[in-house]
């Protein structure tokens, strides 16, 4: 596709399972982020991957997060172990070479741990 | 503290009003984003400002980099309920982006 795209779109998931969050970037982009969004409030910065280097993992909000991109492309972010206070729109951005260029959204996926 | 410091954080105006939205920072930056976003989707750029003082005009959006390149402000004129959504301005901090927590505009006809 010609977009950014995440899957699942909706998730709900029990409190103490693991779940995998996908994002499929735009063919070319080097950079890919990954946000939380809560109900009502901005972006909060996770993880970013640039290229080959060692992503900036800083945003993490806990050992229970984690991801991976693999191949410079797909990425995957996984949160072990869900708690309530993970409920939240996760969404994924890419952009071709990263940080001052346009940074193109997916959907996101919502995630709802009950 | 916040990187970025957006204001108000909501509005509410009539269609035709004039409206203005800011985005502050202690911070000096190279560059600034505004994003748009609206519901059940991912923001969307609608400008990136480079040069302290720079103006830019999308239609009835005028954005404006502040001199010092630390704040920037977005002016809409006569809104149209189609301007609802949660604005957000974005900055590089290292090598990714920060983005504001957003102003959340509704426009109602």
């Amino acid at each position: 596709g010609a977009g950014v795209s995440q899957s699942p779109s909706n998730k709900v998931t029990e409190k103490g399972k693991d779940v995998e969050l996908r994002c499929d970037p735009i063919s070319g982009h080097t950079a890919l982020y990954w946000y939380r969004q809560s109900l009502g409030q901005g972006l909060e910065f996770l993880i970013y991957f640039q290229g080959n280097s060692a992503p900036d993992k800083s945003g993490l909000p806990s050992d229970r997060f984690s991801a991976e991109r693999t191949g410079g492309s797909v990425s995957t972010l996984t949160i072990q172990r869900t708690q309530q206070e993970d409920s939240a729109v996760y969404l994924c951005a890419s952009s071709l070479w990263g940080v001052g260029t346009e940074a193109f959204f997916g959907q996101g996926t919502r995630l709802t741990v009950v | 503290t916040q990187l970025l410091e957006q204001s108000p954080q909501f509005l509410s105006i009539q269609e035709g009003e004039n409206l203005t939205v800011y985005c502050n920072s202690s911070s000096v930056f190279s560059s600034l984003q505004w994003y748009r976003q609206e519901p059940g989707e991912g923001p969307v750029l609608l400008v990136t400002v480079v040069t302290g003082g720079e103006v830019k005009k999308l239609k009835r959006l005028t954005f404006q980099f502040g001199d010092a390149r630390k704040d920037s402000s977005l002016h809409i004129t006569a809104a149209q309920p189609g301007d609802t959504g949660l604005y957000l301005c974005a900055v590089p901090k290292g090598n990714d982006m920060r983005f504001g927590a957003g102003t959340r505009l509704t426009v109602k006809p």
